[in-house]
């Protein structure tokens, strides 16, 4: 079993919409990420949180450490956000550990 | 342009040759990683250097062999692959190793394929 399990694996939605993509972890973590990768593979940095709620235009990261749960929300959903997130968290013995990634499609 | 270049982008290579992967970081970075990327999988974090010393392996099999010569180049010596090493090897570097608040900054990629 994955340490880092995200759900959904794919989503599809239509332009506009509220997205939800949530990530669950079974370790103690500093802090944790959310990446976004696009087609051909280049990997942004769009989060990294160790508490609370953090706000970047559309997108918005929370973090419920208690219970071990974080959300990447996005809002008014664009094609151009048609990529692949990725939530990975950094243990508290400087590991690392990367969730398989949800695909999301946005459609026009 | 996220400051972390990697060259080649695609490479396709048989079993029995010896190539290298090359990524340059112009952000000033100590710290650089190694990560492959296998379809349906998690990354997986391969080597990591801080001040150009090797800081982690994470149990990779030594037909991989890293380089850093400087903290602004690292490499990813290839010999002997098996088909199942074709992967998207990613480099990415950060300010500091072992600083939680640390951002990641990561290279395009280099899509790796092993006949």
């Amino acid at each position: 079993k994955n340490e880092v399990e995200q759900s959904p694996q794919n989503l599809t939605a239509q332009e506009g919409e509220f997205i939800t993509i949530n990530c669950s972890y079974s370790v103690g973590i500093s802090a944790l990420h959310w990446l976004q990768q696009h087609p051909g593979g280049g990997i942004v940095s769009l989060f990294m949180l160790s508490s609370g709620k953090k706000k970047h235009g559309r997108l918005i990261a929370t973090i419920n450490i208690q219970e071990k749960h974080s959300s990447l929300h996005i809002t008014a959903s664009h094609p151009r956000d048609s990529a692949v997130y990725i939530c990975a968290v950094r243990g508290t013995g400087n590991q690392f550990y990367f969730g398989t990634g949800t695909s999301l499609t946005v459609i026009p | 342009e996220t400051g972390v270049t990697q060259t080649p982008r695609h490479l396709v290579m048989g079993m029995t040759n010896k190539k290298s992967l090359k990524c340059e970081q112009h952000l000033g970075h100590n710290a650089m990683y190694w990560y492959k990327q296998s379809a349906k999988k998690p990354l997986e974090l391969m080597f990591v250097y801080s001040l150009e010393e090797r800081v982690e392996n994470n149990s990779v099999p030594s037909r991989f062999s890293p380089e850093c010569p400087n903290s602004s180049h690292l490499f990813l010596h290839l010999h002997t692959l098996q088909p199942e090493d074709s992967a998207l090897y990613l480099c990415a570097s950060s300010q500091d190793w072992g600083q939680s608040t640390d951002t990641q900054y990561f290279g395009p990629g280099t899509r790796l394929t092993v006949l």
